[in-house]
């Protein structure tokens, strides 16, 4: 499943298969990306980052991309799991680096 | 100790009340923040301390106001509250206030003002 994240803020797969989140930003001096994971009723959960300066990412079955281009970065989850259910937000760090700027958020629910 | 601690977890107070938030961590990290969430919606910057001193304040009113007593320390004092201020308030923490520094987060604390 695959979802544009700022356009389409919900997003439900079945269990096993890979997921796709997206998310477009805007700040061409950003430089640093996160993808958070949020469950409810807590706070958000680093999953994995990237700096401008790679196009790629992998960690244990998550996957971020970044296209700089044009201002694009998606999260990729294999197999998803029960477990992955929550709301996604990719988040970009200006160079001056103060803060992030949070996306809209998706919600991924995976279907047993 | 990787982890931002916040407390309490739920706090309803009235608009005539006086509150502290808390937040804690023990990383070492010099640069803390304060973000509000609404439902459903990403999480808001407020405030960005860095080696404890107030850098940002995004423009948020001067009934919350924020104290960093020391660097392991962040507290935000609410004052005469409006019911649309409850929220999720969410605490992190951060190496340094500069890009490329993850951004640890703790649990919130949910507020309802009524």
């Amino acid at each position: 499943g695959e979802s544009v994240g700022l356009h389409l803020p919900t997003l439900s797969v079945q269990e096993g298969d890979n997921s796709i989140i997206n998310c477009a930003y805007s700040n061409s001096a950003s430089d640093y990306f996160i993808w958070y994971k949020q469950e409810s009723g807590k706070g958000p959960q680093f999953i994995i980052d990237i700096r401008s300066n790679m196009d790629k990412r992998q960690g244990q079955r998550v996957t971020v991309l970044l296209n700089k281009t044009v201002k694009h970065l998606s999260l990729q989850i294999a197999a998803t799991q029960p477990g992955d259910s929550a709301v996604y937000f990719c988040a970009e760090n200006d160079i001056a680096g103060n803060q992030f700027y949070f996306g809209t958020g998706t919600s991924l629910t995976v279907i047993p | 100790d990787t982890e931002v601690t916040q407390t309490p977890k739920h706090l309803v107070m009235g608009m005539t009340n006086k509150k502290s938030l808390k937040c804690e961590q023990h990383m070492g990290h010099r640069a803390m923040y304060w973000y509000k969430q609404k439902a459903k919606k990403p999480p808001e910057l407020m405030f960005v301390y860095s080696y404890e001193k107030l850098s940002i304040n995004e423009s948020v009113p001067s009934r919350f106001s924020p104290e960093c007593p020391n660097s392991s320390l962040l507290n935000l004092h609410l004052h005469a509250l409006q019911p649309e201020d409850s929220a999720l308030y969410l605490c992190a923490s951060s190496q340094e206030g500069t890009s490329g520094n993850e951004q640890f987060f703790g649990p919130g604390t949910r507020l309802t003002v009524l």
